[in-house]
């Protein structure tokens, strides 16, 4: 079974910094392209950051782009993405999502089959 | 202002066809594949169409998909009750070298 365990969430002052992870399990991760997509309170959908499979090409959104930094441990399982500089509109819940179903190793996709129950970040002082 | 135009809001009754549009550009939807995803409340999203118009495993052929040049669109037939969530497409935008997500349509079944 594919799981994905988001953490490392919480409140943080304006200006501060905050690391996230997600610890996969139930399939070969260092095989998956992966992203991180956030959603702000009562808000849409927002793309964050994609990684491919071997974490050698990164993508990020305008919004957070030389703020935030994705990168992934394949000999952990584990997708992690560093927050620096946070604002309040960064206060969003955070899912780390898997590219799906084909191919996997695609990260210019929009094509996410399985995601995280998210963990929640709020900026504020 | 997201880039995909979607309706804020949709509805129909039990058993209804209901469809949702989603409207891009050129550098989104116009060459590349379109994904649609349903969003119950409090949970998280879950992939409901890909590559414009495949379903995954597991869910039911009342929902289908299509594009054509710019836009795209998501079809629910003999709608239910438990189809009442939040609709998101999405698709790779090549300007932005990222994704790009529609507002969301809110559907409700009367």
């Amino acid at each position: 079974e594919v799981q994905l365990l988001e953490s490392g969430g919480g409140l943080v002052q304006p200006g501060g910094s905050l690391r996230l992870s997600c610890a996969a399990s139930g399939f070969t991760f260092s095989s998956c392209a992966m992203s991180w997509v956030r959603q702000a309170p009562g808000k849409g959908l927002e793309w964050v950051s994609g990684i491919s499979d071997g974490g050698s090409r990164t993508y990020y959104a305008d919004s957070v782009k030389g703020r935030f930094t994705i990168s992934r441990d394949n000999s952990k399982n584990t997708l992690y993405l560093q927050m620096n500089s946070l604002r309040a509109e960064d206060t969003a819940v955070y899912y780390c999502a898997k590219v799906g179903p084909s191919p996997p190793i695609v990260v210019v996709t929009a094509s996410y089959d399985y995601w995280g129950q998210g963990t929640l970040v709020t900026v504020s002082s | 202002q997201s880039v995909l135009t979607q309706p804020p809001s949709a509805s129909g009754t039990p058993g209804q066809r209901v469809t949702i549009s989603c409207s891009g550009s050129s550098s989104n939807i116009g060459s590349n594949y379109a994904y649609w995803y349903q969003q119950l409340p409090g949970t998280a999203p879950k992939l409901l169409i890909y590559r414009n118009n495949q379903r995954p495993s597991g869910v039911p052929d009342r929902f289908s998909g299509s594009k054509s040049g710019t836009s795209a669109s998501l079809a629910i037939s003999g709608l239910r009750s438990e189809d009442e969530a939040d609709y998101y497409c999405a698709a790779w935008d090549d300007s932005l070298s990222g994704v790009v997500f529609g507002g969301g349509t809110k559907l409700t079944v009367l």
